[in-house]
């Protein structure tokens, strides 16, 4: 079975950091270009950002860009999100989800399978 | 960014209606347009993907059309299960975008 589970979420303090985990199983890890998607109540789903299979290619959000660092460790199957300077909007929770396409890249950014997320909330 | 706009936000229907949900892009996309269905609690599921491919496993009563700017998401004959929200998505261009939503509920 596919299988994306986010962790690392919590609370945490305006200007400090946070790092997210998606453990990833049943399928081969390393074709697929994997993504974090956030969503809130008022703003619904916004995509964050992208790292392809080969780590090769990386794009983010302007809303997190010099923020947030995307990584993917691919002998542990695992993608992260690295947080930093945190602010009261990047309140949310946080998907890693999986491209349908291997190898595939921009126009093949369609989701197909999604972890169940992790809650972030930044609060003072 | 390239914004997109679903309409209507939320519809009541009953079960055995035909749905029809519209989604507009702010530029051309092609048809770089994908549909996603999300229940209370759960993970958005993909439906359709380059507007008009159904995705493995999704029923057939499930279609989707539309090309350049404008797109619409159809359900022949709804069913109980279907009541949920519906997000279209474009992969046209990076940063992909979302539509706002569509809360489709029960008469």
């Amino acid at each position: 079975e596919v299988q994306l589970v986010e962790s690392g979420g919590g609370l945490v303090q305006p200007g400090r950091s946070l790092r997210l985990s998606c453990a990833a199983s049943g399928f081969t890890f390393d074709d697929y270009a994997i993504h974090w998607v956030r969503q809130t109540p008022g703003k619904g789903l916004e995509w964050v950002s992208g790292i392809s299979w080969d780590s090769g290619s990386i794009d983010y959000a302007d809303s997190v860009k010099g923020r947030f660092t995307i990584s993917r460790d691919n002998a542990k199957n695992s993608l992260y999100l690295q947080m930093n300077s945190l602010r009261a909007e990047d309140t949310a929770l946080y998907y890693c989800a999986k491209v349908a396409r291997a190898s595939g890249w921009l126009n093949q950014g369609y989701f197909d399978c999604w972890g169940q997320g992790t809650l972030v909330t930044v609060s003072s | 960014d390239i914004q997109m706009t679903q309409s209507p936000s939320s519809l009541s229907a009953s079960v055995g209606d035909r749905v029809t949900i519209t989604c507009r892009a702010s530029q051309s996309i092609s048809s770089y347009l994908n549909w996603y269905q999300q229940k209370p609690g759960k993970a958005p599921n993909l439906l359709i993907y380059a507007a008009s491919s159904l995705d493995r496993g999704v029923p057939s009563r499930f279609s989707g059309s539309g090309s350049g700017t404008d797109f619409t998401l159809t359900i022949s004959s709804l069913q109980p299960e279907d009541f949920a929200t519906y997000y279209c998505q474009q992969s046209y261009r990076i940063p992909y975008t979302f539509g706002q939503g569509t809360k489709l509920e029960i008469k």
